[in-house]
């Protein structure tokens, strides 16, 4: 079963509006978790490095006011993307290391978002 | 920047066959995975690569890390339908857990 999981699916919202996606670790603790965006038939670029009780780490071109990251607890890290655009319509993946490993990293199954 | 060159982007075989992707960079990685993603989900860890020259075996498929760590390469044998999907290479930076770098993925499709 899932280890990692991430919600909604996949959602669609109007230009303007705020959208919040949730990534849970479902039988471990993760103080860190990792947000990437992958575009169609495209690979994986990561966007941040969420760190449970301090602020996030975000990859180079990566606005931090359009994509704000919350790492409340150890098993959650939210990632809300402010006043949605339609080019920040993409298919968005949570991850999170498990035994501090490497070898031992699980992925959400994604967010399809789609902003008309 | 490390970067992952992935080749090839797109691979469209018929049942039975045998392919070999490959990844390649300048630089050296800490360690090294291999993931298959199906349309929609998230990737799908297949294995972990670490040691120089290594290679592991998943059923018909190969892995193997170059000796230099810069480099490594997914071979399938005797390819199925059921092995369709886009295969992703990525490395790890140092201990940063999580923060891979990824190559720019092969779309594999097996034709019956």
């Amino acid at each position: 079963g899932a280890v990692v999981s991430q919600h909604p699916s996949w959602v669609i919202c109007k230009s303007g509006t705020s959208v919040k996606i949730e990534c849970r670790s479902l039988d471990f603790q993760a103080t860190t978790m990792f947000w990437y965006r992958q575009f169609p038939k495209q690979s994986l670029m990561l966007m941040a490095t969420s760190n449970e009780g301090s602020k996030a780490t975000y990859e180079q071109g990566v606005e931090k006011d359009k994509f704000l990251i919350n790492h409340a607890s150890l098993t959650l890290s939210t990632l809300t993307v402010t006043s949605a655009h339609p080019e920040d319509s993409s298919f968005y993946i949570c991850s999170a290391p498990r035994g501090g490993s490497n070898e031992k990293l699980f992925f959400g199954s994604g967010t399809q978002l789609s902003v008309l | 920047t490390q970067l992952l060159e992935q080749s090839p982007q797109f691979l469209s075989i018929q049942e039975g066959e045998n392919l070999t992707v490959y990844c390649n960079s300048s630089s050296v990685f800490s360690s090294l995975q291999w993931y298959r993603q199906e349309p929609g989900e998230g990737p799908v860890l297949l294995v972990t690569v670490v040691t120089g020259g290594e290679v592991k075996k998943l059923k018909r498929l190969t892995f193997q890390f170059g000796d230099a760590r810069k480099d490594s390469s997914l071979h399938i044998t005797a390819a199925q339908p059921g092995d369709t999907g886009l295969y992703l290479c990525a490395g790890a930076r140092g201990t940063s857990y999580g923060k891979l770098t990824f190559g720019q993925g092969t779309i594999l499709t097996v034709h019956p």
